[in-house]
């Protein structure tokens, strides 16, 4: 069974210093990774993926995540954290082809705390 | 171009009385999800559509819980009677058709609170 786990409940950074939030996957064959953000009262919006390539993704508003096989994660980052960076961001993973769908799980999300 | 829309966007019931909650994906979007998140975890999946086909509800309570996608559009989400324990926020998702490669799209969620 794939599964995902964010190890802190909560990342505490202050403005302009660079940010990582963790995330480990476990799936059977290869993995399609996602990290999505959540902002109060809001619905969870994409930020970016990995599918294959390049170990180094970017996505929206300036975040990037780094794929790591050997260490299963795929860590989420920005150089220069903002204040509007504060929010819940969650991993997910699912397992890719070959074979049929395969549902997304999602992690229980880490909050990020951006402070001035 | 619209994003997922969804109503309402709370819901206060007693128990024991039914509920129901609206998605509307976006234009062209062939697949729609049905998620639960519960207070402190990340979505879980209850249903997935593609078209108005239910290809995989596996995990939908099916003794209180249903849903249905008429035409491949719209969809609804309903709890028949509600528990307690239904309370969280309900989240509809679409994508183009699920290759598994792209990001979903997320409506804002309705926050249902059983009392």
């Amino acid at each position: 069974a794939q599964s995902v786990a964010q190890p802190e409940d909560q990342v505490n950074v202050a403005e302009g210093n660079p940010l990582t939030v963790k995330c480990t996957y476990s799936v059977s064959g290869n993995p399609y990774l996602f990290w999505y953000v959540q902002y109060p009262n809001r619905g969870l919006q994409f930020l970016l993926k990995y599918i294959t390539g390049d170990n180094l993704v970017k996505g929206s508003y300036g975040f990037e995540a780094e794929f790591n096989k050997s260490q299963t994660s795929f860590h989420l980052k920005k150089p220069s954290a903002l204040v509007s960076d504060s929010a819940l961001y969650f991993c997910a993973v699912r397992e890719g082809p070959p074979g049929g769908y395969q549902k997304v799980t999602f992690g229980i999300g880490t909050k990020l705390q951006v402070i001035p | 171009e619209a994003g997922v829309v969804q109503s309402p966007r709370y819901k206060i019931i007693e128990k024991k009385q039914p509920v129901a909650f609206w998605c509307n994906p976006i234009s062209g979007h062939n697949t729609l999800y049905w998620y639960r998140q519960n207070l402190g975890q990340g979505p879980e999946l209850l249903i997935r559509y593609e078209n108005e086909e239910a290809v995989d509800d596996s995990q939908l309570p099916k003794d209180r819980f249903s849903a249905e996608r008429l035409k491949g559009v719209d969809s609804t989400l309903k709890i028949q009677p509600a528990e307690l324990g239904d309370s969280a926020v309900y989240l509809c998702a679409s994508s183009t058709r699920d290759r598994g490669r792209d990001g979903y799209t997320f409506g804002s969620g309705t926050r249902l609170t059983v009392v």
